[in-house]
């Protein structure tokens, strides 16, 4: 079946300009994730959404940055005025609904975004 | 989320079996050891969990000390497409934090 896809798979943008990166996720997957990787490092956790609401937004850096998945599958992540420290991968994942399931998250191969 | 500890790097011969290790002193009684890993300019992918007991699937066993303070992934037959960043995690399931926590992980070289 499908994985998680994200669009675009690279973005180049200049430094202030808005950027939204696009996240689907695996049919029927009620949690979605925001994660971040900047070259040579693990990726670490922004936000997690638990169908339409973000359950926990404690990664999110500053005020820049905000989420959304308003119908509880695609979710947008969006930058304003973005900074040349922006610059790094950008993951999603999806994950089952956790009551019952289990807690593996599946990620897409994510949205490298360059700040110029 | 109790820290782990791996080493930076590991090398092994393609065929063999690569054990890689990890360390989590603190681990609590409900947490879980996750392991996921990094192929090149891939998202990461699951490989395995478990709790106390060992587990084995498809891709790989996980071998969980009787104390829990240490575990170890193994890739029975490491190929040349082993070759990625293999990280340790600990989750505590059943609560409201979900988020993964990456540490810097092994990379692990398969040799041909």
């Amino acid at each position: 079946g499908a994985g998680v896809s994200q669009t675009p798979s690279n973005k180049v943008t200049e430094k202030g300009k808005y950027v939204e990166l696009r996240c689907d996720p695996i049919s029927g997957h009620t949690a979605l994730y925001w994660y971040r990787q900047s070259l040579g490092q693990g990726p670490e956790f922004l936000i997690y959404f638990q169908g339409t609401g973000a359950a926990d937004d404690s990664g999110l850096p500053n005020d820049r940055f905000f989420a959304v998945r308003p119908e509880g599958s695609v979710s947008t992540l969006k930058i304003q005025r973005t900074e040349r420290g922006d610059s790094a991968v950008y993951l999603c994942a999806s994950s089952p609904t956790p009551r019952g399931g289990t807690d593996t998250q599946y990620f897409g191969p994510g949205t490298r975004l360059t700040v110029l | 989320d109790a820290k782990t500890t791996q080493p930076p790097s590991m090398d092994c011969a393609e065929g063999r079996a690569a054990n890689l290790p990890c360390n989590h002193s603190t681990i609590s009684g409900n947490e879980y050891v996750y392991w996921y890993r990094q192929i090149h300019s891939q998202g990461p992918q699951y490989i395995i969990h478990g709790l106390k007991n060992n587990e084995t699937n498809e891709m790989a066993s996980l071998i969980i000390t009787e104390d829990r303070k240490s575990s170890t992934l193994i890739l029975p037959h490491a190929t040349l497409r082993d070759t990625a960043v293999y990280y340790c995690i600990v989750l505590r399931r059943g609560t409201g934090r979900r988020a993964l926590t990456f540490g810097s992980g092994t990379r692990l070289q398969v040799q041909p």
